[in-house]
């Protein structure tokens, strides 16, 4: 059975920093792009970002960019998200999810963890 | 940036009728186009990719069709647990952007 369980959400004040995690069981991890994925409270869906399953190719949202960082450890099936500078507008419910292939998150993502909160406030 | 724009905003649908929800995307995005299906307090899940490809395990009341920048999601004969909110993503290139949803009633 696939799971990703992601842990590492909870409060932090603004500017401050948090990191994700997403641990992966059940498939090949390292043969398969993953992404996060992030949904504000009664809101839509935003990506956020794509990291290819070697980890040698990223993309970022311009909303993260310069103060997230995604990577991964194929040994550990563990997927990141370290977050800096972080701003009330990040506050979400924080999704890994997976791609059916190694390069990018071409035909969308079929594995979806349960999400974990994080909450930007003072 | 390509901004994905959905109709309705909400879909009220009895059971048993066809429900059709709309996508539209600003440029072309081929049919590197997924739907997803995200019900009240899960994680989303993919129905169709590459426009009109069933995902794994989805129905075949669930049904995508189109190209370019328009698109559509078939929901043939709706049933109760069908309540959710759908979405469109295009990953045509970056980044990707998803549509603000459409909320199916029943």
């Amino acid at each position: 059975e696939v799971q990703l369980v992601e842990s590492g959400g909870g409060l932090v004040q603004p500017g401050g920093s948090l990191r994700l995690s997403c641990e992966a069981s059940g498939f090949t991890f390292s043969s398969h792009a993953m992404s996060w994925v992030r949904q504000a409270q009664g809101k839509g869906l935003e990506w956020v970002s794509t990291i290819s399953g070697s980890g040698g190719s990223r993309y970022n949202a311009d909303s993260v960019k310069g103060r997230f960082t995604t990577s991964r450890d194929n040994s550990k099936n563990t997927l990141y998200l370290e977050m800096n500078s972080l701003r009330v507008e990040d506050t979400a419910v924080y999704y890994c999810a997976g791609s059916p292939g190694p390069y990018y998150d071409i035909g969308g993502y079929i594995y979806w963890g349960q999400g974990t909160l994080v909450t930007v406030s003072s | 940036e390509i901004v994905m724009t959905q109709s309705p905003a909400t879909l009220s649908v009895s059971p048993g009728e066809r429900a059709t929800l709309s996508c539209r995307a600003s440029q072309s995005v081929s049919s590197d186009l997924a739907w997803y299906q995200q019900k009240p307090g899960q994680a989303p899940r993919l129905l169709i990719y590459d426009a009109s490809t069933r995902a794994t395990g989805i129905p075949a009341r669930f049904s995508g069709s189109g190209s370019g920048t328009e698109f559509i999601l078939t929901i043939s004969s709706l049933q109760s647990e069908d309540l959710a909110v759908y979405f469109c993503q295009h990953y045509k290139n970056w980044p990707r952007t998803f549509g603000q949803g459409t909320k199916v009633e029943i």
